[in-house]
């Protein structure tokens, strides 16, 4: 199975901040790589595939890169609305398998 | 719009079995897969099985191999997961997604989840 890494696992940040959060695929993944976002008591929300591709409706602050085995997820000015936990996960074949998570909270 | 509805929260002591329901509307339910996610409490994502609503072929997570049988109904839009010989670790949310990768793989709609929960 291919495994997904995630650093850091907690991210402290204040509004405004650019935040990056990476993810590690332990093998070559192309870019069969999306991002999904999740507040508590909440179901995760679809944000990037593809690895950069935002979903319809995702605010332009967000963004993906990468391909092969390194993938990162950038916010390039932190919303009250963005403070969530965010999970990489990669499609590229049976079984998926998601990153343990990054929480960004508020410094 | 896209809804995908979950049954409700079940109890049920170690052994038993249990079957959840997820009602897909807004879209036309053949053309995508569903595919099943829990999270445990405080923990992370797990992918459980996928099923092609279009001819029902499925694909498993290694670990519920043969524990885990999903189905659909095209008439209803319903899609099911039943689980079979539970333990305390199975008590989590289960989530129904629409699974729109080109072979599968890619969840774009979430069911608002069902708790279960697995205790004697």
């Amino acid at each position: 199975d291919i495994q997904m890494t995630q650093s850091p696992s907690t991210l402290s940040a204040s509004v405004g901040d650019r935040v990056t959060i990476t993810c590690r695929a332990s093998q070559n993944i192309n870019t069969w790589l999306a991002w999904y976002q999740q507040k508590p008591g909440k179901a995760p929300k679809f944000l990037i595939y593809k690895a950069s591709i935002l979903e319809s409706g995702v605010p332009s602050r967000f963004s993906g890169s990468g391909s092969g085995t390194e993938f990162t997820l950038t916010i390039s000015s932190l919303q009250p609305d963005d403070f969530a936990t965010y999970y990489c996960q990669q499609y590229d074949g049976f079984p998926y398998t998601f990153g343990q998570g990054t929480k960004v909270d508020i410094k | 719009q896209v809804q995908l509805l979950q049954s409700g929260p079940e109890m049920r002591e170690p052994g038993a079995s249990l079957k959840v329901s997820c009602k897909a509307s807004g879209y036309t339910f053949p053309t995508f897969g569903i595919s099943w996610v829990r999270q445990a409490p405080g923990q992370g994502l797990e992918w459980l099985g996928w099923i092609s609503t279009y001819d029902g072929d499925t694909k498993y997570a290694h670990n519920f191999q043969g524990r885990m049988t999903l189905s659909t109904e095209t008439s209803t839009s319903t899609a099911y997961m039943e689980l079979r010989s539970l333990r305390s670790g199975d008590t989590a949310i289960y989530y129904c997604v629409r699974d729109i990768g080109a072979v599968a793989g890619l969840f774009d709609e979430w069911g608002q989840g069902t708790l279960v929960t697995v205790s004697s």
